[in-house]
């Protein structure tokens, strides 16, 4: 059974500042997802990412896939408070079902 | 197009209740899941229905937890006895057919269930 771990399990930060959270595994992945979720909402598809070293660009979020696939990173430049949620990525092992980490839980405060 | 429509949204029993969790997929979605979600954490895969057929139910604690999908598009998930530690968040999503096992899935407001 693969295990995600996200780090930081908590973030605080003021309007305006850039942050990285990250997602690790010792498990290959053939693909890996990001999901944010809004209080009392369930979560919501930002990016999927397939192909190691992969880069993708969503305005102000920046996702990276690892070159292994055992890894990923999503830096927020800019944050504004809209972007509070909790960050959860989840991954696929070969044909398994997607399994989720226990995300991280951004505030942005104005 | 209307998103995953799930009943009710906040439920309290006391320990040893039943209680059951009722899922509309979006229209034309084969795959469906119940995930649970505790406080704090990701959600967990309780089962997985692939029209009417269980995909995977490897982590549904089966002593307790059903779950069924009778005739391929809505799902009932029941728990009977409840206990403290099934308070949770659950979850129902479906994927649309076609996108594989990275295929984005879409997620119901969630049931709210606290067991007392």
């Amino acid at each position: 059974t693969q295990l995600l771990e996200q780090s930081p399990q908590f973030l605080s930060i003021q309007e305006g500042e850039n942050l990285t959270v990250y997602c690790n595994s010792s498990s290959v992945f053939s693909s890996l997802q990001w999901y944010r979720q809004e209080p009392g909402e369930g979560p919501v598809l930002l990016v999927t990412v397939v192909t190691g070293g992969e880069v993708k660009k969503l305005k102000r979020l920046t996702f990276q896939f690892g070159d292994a696939r055992k890894d990923s990173s999503l830096h927020i430049t800019a944050a504004q408070p809209g972007d509070t949620g909790l960050y959860l990525c989840a991954g696929v092992e070969g044909y398994s079902t997607l399994t989720f980490g226990k995300g991280t839980m951004l505030l942005v405060s104005p | 197009e209307a998103g995953v429509a799930q009943s009710p949204r906040y439920k309290i029993i006391e320990k040893r209740q039943s209680v059951a969790f009722w899922c509309n997929p979006i229209s034309g979605h084969a795959t469906l899941y119940w995930y649970q979600q505790i406080l704090g954490q990701g959600p967990k895969l309780l089962i997985q229905f692939q029209n009417n057929g269980v995909v995977d139910d490897s982590q549904l604690p089966k002593d307790r937890f059903s779950a069924e999908r009778l005739k391929g598009v809505d799902s009932t998930l029941k728990i009977q006895p409840a206990k403290l530690e099934d308070s949770a968040v659950y979850l129902c999503a479906s994927r649309p057919p076609g996108t594989g096992n990275t295929g984005e899935l879409f997620f119901g407001e969630g049931s709210r269930l606290t067991v007392l």
